[in-house]
């Protein structure tokens, strides 16, 4: 699976858009970018995932550029509950199970 | 929402002895995976299953670990002798199909 390169840490505002940003330029054509997080030791919670078009569900959307060597998941409206670490996972989705790979993540903060 | 659930929430044991770390995955789903996190590290794989068998394992997951589904609702870990090192958060997770993983609350193994 291609590596990822995510910020260790972001702090965004209650309420205001939280831009998470990261970085795969070296993700192969059949590989998807997936988005989870893990709150404080919890089991890690699926969030979004993508190919190529940008996805929307109702947590969060995902924005991947053309040329998918990055991509940003965005929290609309971000609050304390969305205090977590955010991984971004880029692996192919095989006949077998696949594993997850986790990085160290992005420690996202939100303030009041 | 259905969920993945895990007992017991945390196993204290001693070093040499057995453990059997149980989850419940989602009743319609197909894939079923083991991941650990010692205390500050990163998520892990250890192992996928699927269609009663192994579909995927890591180095970690040596002779000391077994996985089953002893019947159509459980899936477990099985530590054969346990090792300081084995003291981790196990979490749990099944898939419907290969995309997104769903997590369980995790069981927390403390070797002394």
């Amino acid at each position: 699976d291609a590596k990822t390169t995510q910020p260790p840490s972001m702090d965004c505002a209650e309420g205001r858009a939280a831009n998470l940003p990261c970085n795969h330029s070296t993700i192969s054509g059949n590989e998807y970018v997936y988005w989870y997080r893990q709150i404080h030791s919890q089991g890690p919670q699926y969030i979004i995932h993508g190919l190529k078009n940008n996805e929307t569900n109702e947590m969060a959307s995902l924005i991947i550029t053309e040329d998918r060597k990055s991509s940003t998941l965005i929290l609309p409206h971000a609050t304390l509950r969305d205090t977590a670490v955010y991984y971004c996972i880029v692996r192919v989705e095989e006949t077998s199970g696949s594993r997850l790979t986790f990085g160290e993540g992005t420690q996202l903060t939100v303030n009041p | 929402e259905p969920e993945v659930t895990q007992t017991p929430s945390h196993q204290v044991t001693q070093m040499g002895q057995e453990v059997i770390l149980r989850c419940v995955p989602i009743s319609n789903h197909l894939y079923f995976y083991w991941y650990r996190q010692i205390l500050g590290q990163k998520v892990e794989f250890l192992v996928s299953f699927y269609n009663n068998e192994i579909s995927e394992k890591s180095e970690i997951f040596d002779d000391q670990f077994s996985v089953e589904r002893p019947d159509g609702s459980n899936f477990t870990l099985k530590i054969r002798s346990t090792k300081l090192e084995d003291s981790a958060m196990y979490f749990c997770a099944s898939s419907f199909g290969l995309n997104e993983q769903f997590f369980g609350p995790g069981t927390r193994l403390t070797v002394l």
